[in-house]
């Protein structure tokens, strides 16, 4: 079946490191792929997105690209904020479904202190 | 433009109970989906629905149920609750041809005791 594996979290970084986070995934065909991102007290908020391998989906300074061939879709921001503290979850939808069912990983907690 | 909407925020029942959850779609979007969201886990698909028809579903019993009315907006209901149904239920809505694309409410917290 399909899965998603995030990286073991919480990560705690300072204001203005790299941030890094793997996604590395199992699905049929060709999926699409997805970055969610939850605030505390809030739903989740699509970050970014990718759907057709080599893709680099970029949104608020993160990016993520579409790796066929070693099934990832790891998350990248040059400079983290405080705001950017959150959980963030990486997410498939898999090709040649007829419906949008989407299957998540267990999330990733992001501190970042000032 | 108003996002999805979901009430109650909060609820509390009793093992064996029955339960009804509410969802308002963005406007615009004709597609929507439900998700049982465990403390500290990722999201697990529940079922879609387009058309006011249920279009897909993931592992969850029949005793998970729903519905979509003419505008789009939807209920989850659940009957003969357990304790391992205490989760955040979150809805999302999606635009016409873009079901992939989901945009989430706030959710519904419902603990079971």
């Amino acid at each position: 079946g399909n899965s998603v594996t995030q990286m073991e979290g919480p990560v705690t970084l300072s204001e203005e490191a790299f941030l890094t986070i793997n996604c590395t995934y199992t699905a049929t065909g060709y999926p699409s792929l997805f970055w969610y991102v939850q605030y505390p007290g809030e739903g989740l908020q699509l970050l970014l997105k990718a759907t057709k391998a080599d893709d680099k989906g970029s949104n608020k300074g993160f990016e993520a690209t579409y790796r066929k061939e070693t099934t990832s879709f790891h998350l990248e921001k040059g400079s983290v904020q405080v705001s950017d503290s959150a959980v963030y979850f990486c997410a498939l939808k898999a090709g040649g479904t007829s419906y949008g069912k989407l299957t998540f990983g267990q999330g990733t907690i992001l501190t970042v202190h000032p | 433009e108003t996002g999805v909407t979901q009430s109650p925020t909060h609820l509390i029942k009793t093992r064996g109970q029955q339960v009804t959850l509410r969802c308002s779609s963005q406007s615009g979007h004709n597609t929507v989906s439900w998700y049982q969201q465990a403390l500290g886990q990722g999201p697990q698909f529940i079922f879609q629905y387009y058309r006011e028809e249920e279009n897909g579903r993931g592992n969850f019993p029949p005793r998970f149920s729903g519905l979509q009315f003419p505008n789009y907006s939807s209920e989850l209901n659940v009957n003969a609750l357990e304790l391992d149904d205490s989760a955040l239920y979150l809805c999302a809505s999606s635009p016409p041809g873009q079901d992939y694309e989901q945009y989430f409410g706030p959710g519904t917290r419902l603990t079971v005791t």
